[in-house]
């Protein structure tokens, strides 16, 4: 079975101070591992994800097999990146997505 | 481009009762995932299809069921609603099947209240 764990429903940070939501998967296999973001009174959207290694709004998160995680991280919060942060997994048998139970992050002025 | 459309957005039922959703995917779309989002459960995935046919499906009863049209549109269909059915079912497409390539694009949702 695959699982995804996100341990902080609540995180909340100062602006201009560093942030990491974490995220930890089960899979036996090898997994494509994804972040959404739902900002408020807006649609599901993807932020990022690993297969792509890049950094959408200096948001970067890598995927370390050996600790099963994929933690998002941004080195200065933004006032704008208040938001609910999910992390997703699809396995190699593709066909169904596996989302964390979400991180609310609250960035303060 | 007109993102994915999902009616109605909001709907209000009675135990017992069926309800039919649906989902416009993005032009070229041809794949249409749907979630159920609780504030208890979070995002589970109902079903996937990929040209008519019914790839996956999840962990919910028979209660649960869709199909997709030769046009790539869905529909998802609850039937004898219990209140726990309450939630906001969210349609998502892809190009083609969910995979690591094939990226996601979600709907606004369908809230469904059931009283």
């Amino acid at each position: 079975a695959q699982r995804v764990t996100q341990p902080e429903k609540l995180l909340s940070v100062f602006k201009g101070a560093p942030v990491e939501l974490k995220c930890n998967y089960s899979y036996s296999g090898s997994p494509e591992l994804f972040w959404y973001v739902q900002y408020s009174r807006q649609r599901l959207q993807l932020l990022l994800r690993h297969i792509s290694r890049e950094s959408i709004k200096g948001f970067t998160a890598d995927l370390n097999k050996g600790e099963t995680s994929f933690h998002l991280k941004k080195p200065f919060a933004q006032e704008e990146d208040s938001a609910m942060y999910y992390c997703a997994l699809i396995g190699t048998s593709g066909s169904r997505l596996t989302f964390g139970e979400g991180t609310q992050l609250t960035v303060n002025p | 481009k007109a993102g994915v459309t999902q009616t109605p957005r909001y709907l209000i039922k009675t135990r017992g009762q069926q309800v039919t959703l649906s989902c416009s995917p993005i032009s070229g779309h041809r794949s249409v995932s749907w979630y159920q989002q609780t504030p208890g459960q979070g995002l589970q995935f109902l079903f996937e299809y990929f040209s008519e046919t019914q790839r996956n499906k999840g962990n919910f009863p028979g209660r649960f069921s869709g199909r997709q049209f030769s046009n790539s549109r869905s529909e998802m269909n609850v039937s004898t609603l219990e209140l726990g059915d309450s939630a906001l079912y969210l349609c998502a497409s892809s190009l083609g099947p969910i995979s690591g390539a094939n990226v996601l694009t979600f709907g606004a949702g369908s809230r469904l209240t059931v009283l």
